[in-house]
């Protein structure tokens, strides 16, 4: 069975301040893909980065940056010169590749950026 | 509008009640999914569908659920008998078929129930 850990339930920040969201996920499985979307006010999951398994390398897009260690199972995020439109639930989830892609998702953290 | 239609957005109901929930993927896409999400908690998976075919159905949807997608396209979602544990934010999703798919799921808005 697949798990993910989102620990940090809200964080709060002042804007311009760099953020790190944590994920931690369990699975048996060797080939998975890890994802991280954003939940704004409105309801819609907004499908922010996919990572692939086999590939560890870091990825930034912008002020996003996401940070993928097998060994310790982690895929935080970071969003560097956080703005007010940052604001939102964001949930880190994972799949299997094989078949369906069901997504297991993290309980998500809040994240409010205050101007 | 080409994204991931969900109607209603918002229904109340009382409790005992039938309510049915409509999807309309994004017109490529023939995988669709349904997920759930309670307050404070992140979605999890109900059931899925390849065109029309209901492939994969998870534990959390009890024989008071029943969902469809009848041509391969719009898919409903009917709760029998609703009761206030059925309160959640219900997620439809679609992705590309296999071959073509990255693994990314695109949601609509949701639909919001309410059960008093």
């Amino acid at each position: 069975a697949q798990k993910v850990t989102q620990a940090q339930t809200e964080i709060s920040v002042v804007e311009k301040e760099d953020v790190t969201l944590d994920c931690v996920y369990e699975t048996r499985d060797t080939t998975y893909y890890l994802f991280w979307y954003k939940q704004p006010p409105s309801g819609e999951l907004v499908f922010l980065i996919r990572r692939n398994s086999f590939d560890e390398q870091n990825e930034i897009s912008g002020r996003y940056s996401w940070n993928f260690q097998k060994s310790t199972s982690s895929f935080n995020f970071t969003i560097t010169a956080s703005q007010v439109v940052d604001s939102a639930v964001y949930f880190c989830a994972l799949s299997i590749i094989q078949g369906a892609q069901k997504l297991v998702f993290g309980q998500g953290t809040r994240l409010t950026i205050n101007p | 509008d080409t994204g991931v239609s969900q109607n209603p957005r918002h229904k109340i109901t009382k409790r005992g009640q039938n309510v049915t929930f409509r999807c309309d993927p994004i017109s490529e896409h023939n995988r669709l999914y349904w997920y759930r999400q309670t307050l404070g908690q992140g979605p999890e998976f109900l059931t899925y569908f390849q065109n029309e075919a209901q492939l994969e159905k998870s534990r959390l949807l009890s024989d008071r659920f029943s969902a469809e997608r009848p041509k391969g396209s719009f898919s409903t979602l009917e709760i029998q008998r609703t009761e206030q544990g059925d309160s959640a934010m219900y997620l439809c999703a679609s992705s590309f078929p296999a071959g073509l798919n990255t693994g990314e799921l695109f949601f609509g808005e949701g639909s919001r129930l309410t059960v008093l």
